[in-house]
């Protein structure tokens, strides 16, 4: 089975410029949640989708930041316009409603975002 | 939510045990132990969840004591491959849509 992937994996870009992060979830979870680690912070909690519908956007630093997930599978989290404290991992996971381990969420491996 | 203190860091031969402890004096009476496991340039990794006493899994045992102000992940004969960090995680169960509340984690170096 698929695990969880994020496309691209590396973005480099100037400030003030967009950037759009994919997260494709594993098939069949309904949660999904974006996470992000600036440099030398902790990973943060941004928000977290059910199914299409935004459950959780309490972490979104601010209105820079938009995220989308059409048809309730994939999502995407765009940043217009990058700023450089924008720059860092961006974590996706998601999770099976109901599953068996509490919190138990998996994670792609990290979109890192370069704002110069 | 309760905050967690892990030690920054911990050194290991390959072979020995592991035993990372992590402080959560204010935890709450529904709130559940988790730890993950963080690879370089990896997203992190589940590896163990309890709430009580003790939990015990093929990668990893979780020791509880009875008043739940700590925990201790302990990681049996670690090999070069167990090198990572290692999160400690404290919240109330609400079912599997709870956002995760990550903390500065313990970066375990493992050598021969």
């Amino acid at each position: 089975e698929a695990g969880v992937t994020q496309f691209p994996s590396h973005s480099v870009i100037e400030k003030g410029q967009t950037v759009t992060l994919r997260c494709d979830p594993i098939s069949g979870h309904d949660n999904l949640y974006w996470y992000r680690r600036v440099m030398g912070k902790e990973i943060k909690f941004l928000l977290h989708f059910v199914k299409e519908s935004k459950q959780d956007e309490s972490g979104m630093p601010n209105n820079r930041f938009l995220a989308e997930r059409t048809g309730g599978t994939y999502s995407t989290l765009k940043v217009q316009p990058a700023e450089l404290e924008d720059s860092g991992v961006y974590f996706c996971a998601s999770s099976q409603w109901g599953s068996g381990s509490y919190n138990e969420q998996f994670f792609g491996p990290g979109t890192r975002l370069t704002v110069l | 939510l309760a905050k967690t203190t892990q030690p920054i860091s911990m050194d290991s031969y390959e072979g020995q045990e592991v035993n990372i402890t992590c402080s959560h004096n204010n935890i709450a009476t529904n709130d559940y132990i988790t730890w993950y496991q963080q690879f370089p340039s990896q997203g992190p990794r589940f590896i163990i969840q309890g709430y009580k006493t003790k939990v015990t899994n093929e990668v990893a045992s979780l020791f509880i004591p009875a008043d739940r102000k700590s925990s201790t992940l302990s990681l049996p004969r670690v090999s070069l491959s167990d090198t990572a960090v290692y999160y400690c995680l404290v919240g109330a169960y609400t079912g599997t849509a709870s956002k995760l509340t990550f903390g500065t984690g313990t970066r375990l170096q493992v050598t021969l």
